[in-house]
């Protein structure tokens, strides 16, 4: 089945300890999103990838970064964790061949911070 | 950023009652979605919707884009167990591929 897999689904990591998560997707499709949710909240958009153009919300901080190296796979780069960085990160995708607004979310991961 | 409002915040029901949910916006949105979120995992798109008035199902849910697009309903009816979690509705203007996400709205069923 077409997906969008997140890995690993929980990590924990120490203050100030660069920490990197992984999304991949079978979709082919070519927006990719990250996404943080803090508990019971509304996902938060950091950034998007449309193809290999990079998109930042205005208020992300600096401490978030992103890497797309090819159409399946993008990763999220936390620079210096904090303890208010702890939260499940969303990838999603969408693709401009279908409908661009319906997207498609994986598990999650979620980020422990000590 | 913006949200938009979701009511109720949460409910309790029990198995076998239908279930109304809504939200509202201050501006208009091309695209309503509904997601369902379960405990530890990710949004699961449920219902799209495209044009005013429209009126879809998927089993038993059924959602309806508002007439003056600044809102959306979702309906579930016969509600089970596994219909527990969190239902988040989406709007899209259509450009920059970008959502706005509702407050979410907690379904709790007893049995």
């Amino acid at each position: 089945d077409a997906m969008v897999i997140q890995n690993p689904r929980y990590q924990v990591t120490q203050f100030g300890k660069p920490v990197t998560l992984s999304c991949s997707q079978t979709l082919n499709h070519n927006v990719m999103y990250w996404y943080q949710q803090k508990s019971s909240q509304a996902p938060k958009l950091l950034f998007h990838y449309y193809d290999k153009d990079f998109n930042n919300e205005a208020d992300t901080p600096d401490n978030f970064q992103s890497r797309r190296p090819n159409t399946s796979f993008c990763f999220l780069d936390i620079r210096s964790p904090g303890l208010g960085d702890a939260a499940m990160y969303l990838c999603a995708t969408s693709s401009n061949r279908g409908r661009l607004d319906e997207q498609f979310f994986g598990p999650g991961t979620r980020l422990t911070v000590l | 950023g913006q949200q938009l409002n979701q009511s109720p915040q949460s409910m309790f029901i029990q198995e076998g009652e239908d279930v109304s949910m809504n939200c509202t916006s201050s501006s208009i949105f091309n695209t309503w979605l509904w997601y369902k979120q379960d405990p530890g995992e990710g949004p699961v798109l449920l219902i799209a919707l495209y044009k005013a008035g429209e009126l879809t199902s998927n089993g038993r849910l059924t959602a309806q884009f508002g007439i003056t697009r600044k809102d959306s309903f979702l309906n579930i009816s016969a509600s089970i167990p596994s219909d527990v979690g969190i239902y988040f509705c989406a709007g899209s203007t259509g450009t920059a591929s970008k959502l706005t996400f509702g407050t979410g709205t907690r379904l709790q069923v007893t049995l």
